[in-house]
């Protein structure tokens, strides 16, 4: 299993609905974790960090861990035109040592139609 | 607003040319990484640094090298540029220390080799 997976999408959505983002991760990743939202060309852009069970809303914005189902999601709602990008999960993970490595899914392309 | 900077932004390089892509940050991060990026692809980790003198390979084989001998600065250096090496190269940083572990990017360096 690769150390974070995300549902491949992509996902379209329309304009003021909920869009739903998962990911799973494996027990190499078990720290902190994080959302990145990256539009095209551009670099990613952290939105949203997490790091004990349960919900954290910022916003329209809630993340969402459960640590023993190995699983984080994104919620956002009213989703609006400008949220169409792809968004990236992230999770901490032991590399050996006391050091932690930064690892990446492969995103989620999320589309919002007006 | 993140302080890590990239030069530079777009650079077209003949093949078998020496070439060193710049990173600073000045959040006195200890951690920085080099991620790899094909336009709608995934990020690939290249190169990663716990601090000074501390540099790891990533989860991508490359050719390219870096440097860590500041702690703000974390270039990385291509011998001899062939046209596979036709990416985008993207550099982050984050504190070394578990919570806050956030990172953040720099605005990415896009590299065509002719």
């Amino acid at each position: 299993q690769k150390e974070v997976e995300q549902n491949s999408g992509p996902l379209s959505v329309p304009e003021g609905a909920i869009a739903s983002l998962n990911c799973t991760y494996s027990d190499r990743v078990s720290q902190s974790f994080f959302w990145y939202r990256q539009y095209s060309g551009k670099s990613p852009e952290l939105i949203m960090s997490i790091y004990s069970n349960g919900d954290k809303e910022d916003g329209r914005f809630t993340a969402q861990l459960n640590k023993a189902s190995q699983y984080v999601s994104l919620l956002i709602r009213d989703s609006q035109p400008s949220d169409s990008a792809t968004y990236l999960c992230a999770g901490l993970g032991d590399s050996g040592g006391s050091n932690y490595k930064l690892t990446f899914g492969k995103g989620t392309l999320l589309t919002v139609n007006p | 607003e993140a302080d890590i900077y990239q030069t530079p932004r777009y650079l077209v390089i003949g093949t078998g040319k020496k070439i060193t892509l710049e990173c600073s940050q000045t959040m006195g991060h200890d951690k920085m990484y080099w991620y790899q990026q094909d336009p709608g692809m995934e990020l690939h980790l290249i190169h990663y640094s716990y601090g000074v003198n501390s540099t790891e390979k990533g989860d991508l084989s490359s050719e390219s090298t870096v440097s860590r001998i500041r702690t703000e600065h974390f270039p990385l250096t291509l011998e001899s540029a062939r046209p596979s090496h036709t990416s985008q190269y993207l550099c982050a940083s984050s504190e070394a220390l578990m919570g806050h572990t956030e990172a953040f990017f720099g605005q990415g360096t896009r590299l065509t080799v002719v």
